[in-house]
């Protein structure tokens, strides 16, 4: 069975400090997808990121990067010089890889980083 | 290009009755998934269906119970409904076969009383 463990319940910061989010998962496969997606208010999970198994490199994206070790099975996510906008429920998720069971997310039990003026 | 729309926004029920939640894919998607989020929790996979089939399920009773109908649209019933099943009920849709991720539409609120 897969696990997806999100440590840091709640998360408070100040308008342009960086933060990180942290994500352990487990799972004996040894292909599979790791994501994240954010939850505002209105319910909607909007895709952030998507990374294979065999793909360790880093990402990043504008004020987003994405750091993923398999060697202690966390993939963490990190927002720099956050925004009152990015308040929001974060989630980090695994799925198995294949047709049938790409559609099939394991989610953590989400973050949820508020970011004050 | 209509996201995965989802309906009703809200709804209340009383405990003991039944529930249809109803969703319509993203627009050339075939592939309809449905998830419980309870408050302050991930969300949880229900199940899946595809061709009008059920093809996977999470562990759910059998009070839960869906359907595909053939223009990809698809129904999630809960029968004798308990206070536990209060939830965010999220449906995502994708098309077989590409390796698109999941869409997710903005969910139903189920209250039980």
């Amino acid at each position: 069975a897969q696990k997806v463990t999100q440590a840091q319940t709640e998360i408070s910061v100040v308008e342009k400090e960086d933060v990180t989010l942290d994500c352990v998962y487990e799972t004996r496969d040894t292909t599979y997808y790791l994501f994240w997606y954010k939850q505002p208010p209105s319910g909607e999970l909007v895709f952030l990121i998507r990374r294979n198994s065999f793909d360790e490199q880093n990402e990043i994206s504008g004020r987003y990067s994405w750091n993923f070790q398999k060697s202690t099975s966390s993939f963490n996510f990190t927002i720099t010089a956050s925004q009152v906008v990015d308040s929001a429920v974060y989630f980090c998720a695994l799925s198995l890889e294949g047709e049938t069971s790409g559609s099939r997310l394991t989610f953590g039990e989400g973050t949820q980083l508020t970011v004050n003026p | 290009d209509a996201g995965v729309t989802q309906s009703p926004t809200h709804l209340i029920k009383t405990r003991g009755q039944q529930v249809t939640l109803r969703c319509s894919p993203k627009s050339g998607h075939d592939t309809v998934s449905w998830y419980q989020q309870a408050l302050g929790q991930g969300p949880q996979f229900i199940f899946q269906y595809y061709e009008e089939e059920e093809r996977q399920r999470g562990n759910f009773p059998d009070r839960f119970s869906g359907h595909q109908f053939p223009n990809y649209s698809s129904e999630l019933n809960v029968n004798a409904l308990l206070l536990g099943d209060s939830a965010l009920y999220l449906c995502a849709s994708s098309l077989e076969g590409d390796n698109s991720p999941l869409n997710f539409g903005n969910g139903t609120w189920l209250t039980v009383t």
